[in-house]
């Protein structure tokens, strides 16, 4: 057990809706990291919140946003869903805002969204 | 674009073989270097990493070796165990960076 809760597990929706995904991180890490991961594809990185403010931003479509709240849990907000946005998204969090040393990322086991 | 690259999607070793994970990437600023082992249904886990100050880093029946002027990574892992059987993701980054860039991942098999 990482210690990072993702929910929920599953989700199913369909084209043009809005979904809500949510992550807790371990106690005490103070950034979250979210991750998309298409079929057979690697883990796409979406976005970084450390300490309630964005830190970096990756290939995050205008349609999904995120915030981290003041208990440092995060929310990624996905809407007017694609057939395309089917996939794994990953919440990650660790104790420190860099990607150097020391600052290894824990990862949730994932929300599995399938849009139909 | 693809600063991390795996290009074997797969792998399968006999157990109590070595297994030889390789991972290259395209930027030089790169300078820490992680692995991950993903089983289905779970997130990845952090296995072992490698700062550029080093070429090697042993844990265990895990090694990873780093190969700079190639730009060029591999895990290494003796004796394979068929619970050794995962996804594998190969991760770089900076220390001015505030991201890690994953490769695809391989998928290893090892048979019993």
């Amino acid at each position: 057990d990482s210690g990072v809760t993702q929910t929920p597990k599953h989700l199913i929706t369909a084209t043009g809706q809005r979904v809500t995904l949510r992550c807790s991180p371990r106690s005490g890490d103070l950034s979250v990291y979210w991750y998309q991961q298409s079929l057979d594809q690697g883990l796409q990185f979406l976005i970084q919140y450390y300490n309630g403010e964005e830190r970096a931003k990756g290939n995050i479509l205008e349609r999904f946003s995120a915030q981290q709240f003041p208990d440092l849990h995060s929310e990624l907000n996905l809407s007017s869903l694609e057939l395309g946005d089917s996939a794994l998204y990953f919440c990650a969090s660790s104790p420190r805002g860099g990607a150097g040393a020391k600052n290894i990322q824990y990862f949730g086991a994932g929300t599995r969204l399938s849009v139909l | 674009d693809q600063q991390v690259k795996q290009n074997s999607p797969s792998l399968s070793v006999q157990e109590g073989r070595i297994s030889i994970l390789n991972c290259d990437y395209t930027n030089s600023m790169f300078d820490y270097f992680l692995w991950y082992k993903k089983y289905p249904a779970e997130g990845p886990t952090f296995l072992i990493s490698i700062s550029s100050i080093k070429d090697k880093n042993e844990d265990g029946r895990f090694t990873v070796f780093l190969n700079k002027s190639a730009k060029h990574l591999s895990l290494h892992i003796v004796p394979s165990q068929p619970g050794d059987s995962a996804v594998y993701f190969c991760a770089a980054s900076a220390r001015n960076f505030n991201k890690f860039y994953f490769g695809s991942g391989t998928k290893l098999n090892v048979k019993p």
